[in-house]
């Protein structure tokens, strides 16, 4: 069966400093790779999706960059956090192709920026 | 990109109270819709999915239907608990990619 892994769960970080937040899935083979975040308030926005290795594209301008160097993993990296990064981060994946398949999510990083 | 839209943007009800709520998208090209149920800090948890125009599904006291030629979805729940208190998510998908958006969500609060 299919699983997605995220880490860390929580992290507080201080402004300027860097990021890294991680995301797996295991049990299937070339997913779309998704990351949301959710601001203070907010609903849910798309950052960052990937159909293949090094296949990245940006929904919105931001600190923040996304990798993917291996197939099934998704990272979401920063240089130097801002305070207006906290949020609720979630990685979600899909089947490639067409299908009614829906998202299944990671089970998200809470990021504090202090 | 889908323009999804969702109403109301926020609910409030009494516990027992029925409520309903609606998931507005373009009909041209729909594939399927999903609804999530999604509580705040945690993963958004799958509800339906739903692909046939007249759809019903059903969970419990949580009901969906859909209308594939108009472009929307109703969400209900019947008899409110508190621990519906949630926001709830739509997400069409069109037939030509695996692209799916939400909507803003409704936040529903039941009140005991």
């Amino acid at each position: 069966s299919q699983t997605i892994h995220q880490w860390p769960a929580t992290l507080v970080q201080p402004v300027g400093s860097p990021l890294s937040l991680e995301c797996t899935v295991e049990g299937t083979s070339n997913p779309n790779l998704y990351w949301y975040r959710q601001a203070a308030g907010r609903g849910l926005q798309l950052l960052f999706y990937s159909i293949g290795i090094d296949q990245i594209s940006s929904e919105v301008p931001q600190n923040l960059s996304a990798s993917r160097p291996q197939d099934r993993q998704f990272i979401l990296s920063s240089k130097k956090l801002l305070l207006s990064d906290s949020g609720f981060y979630l990685c979600a994946w899909i089947p490639a192709g067409t299908g009614i398949y829906g998202y299944t999510f990671g089970s998200g990083t809470r990021l504090t920026v202090v | 990109i889908l323009n999804v839209e969702q109403s109301p943007q926020s609910l409030h009800v009494q516990e027992g109270d029925s409520t309903n709520f609606t998931c507005s998208f373009p009909s041209s090209n729909f594939y399927a819709l999903h609804w999530y149920r999604w509580e705040t800090a945690k993963s958004p948890e799958a509800l339906f999915v739903m692909t046939l125009n007249g759809d019903e599904k059903k969970k419990g006291r949580i009901s969906a239907t859909l209308n594939t030629k108009e472009g929307y979805s109703y969400l209900y729940i019947k008899g409110s608990q508190p621990e519906d208190s949630a926001t709830y998510l739509c997400a069409p998908k069109k037939n030509n990619n695996n692209d799916m958006r939400f909507g803003a969500g409704t936040r529903l609060t039941v009140k005991p």
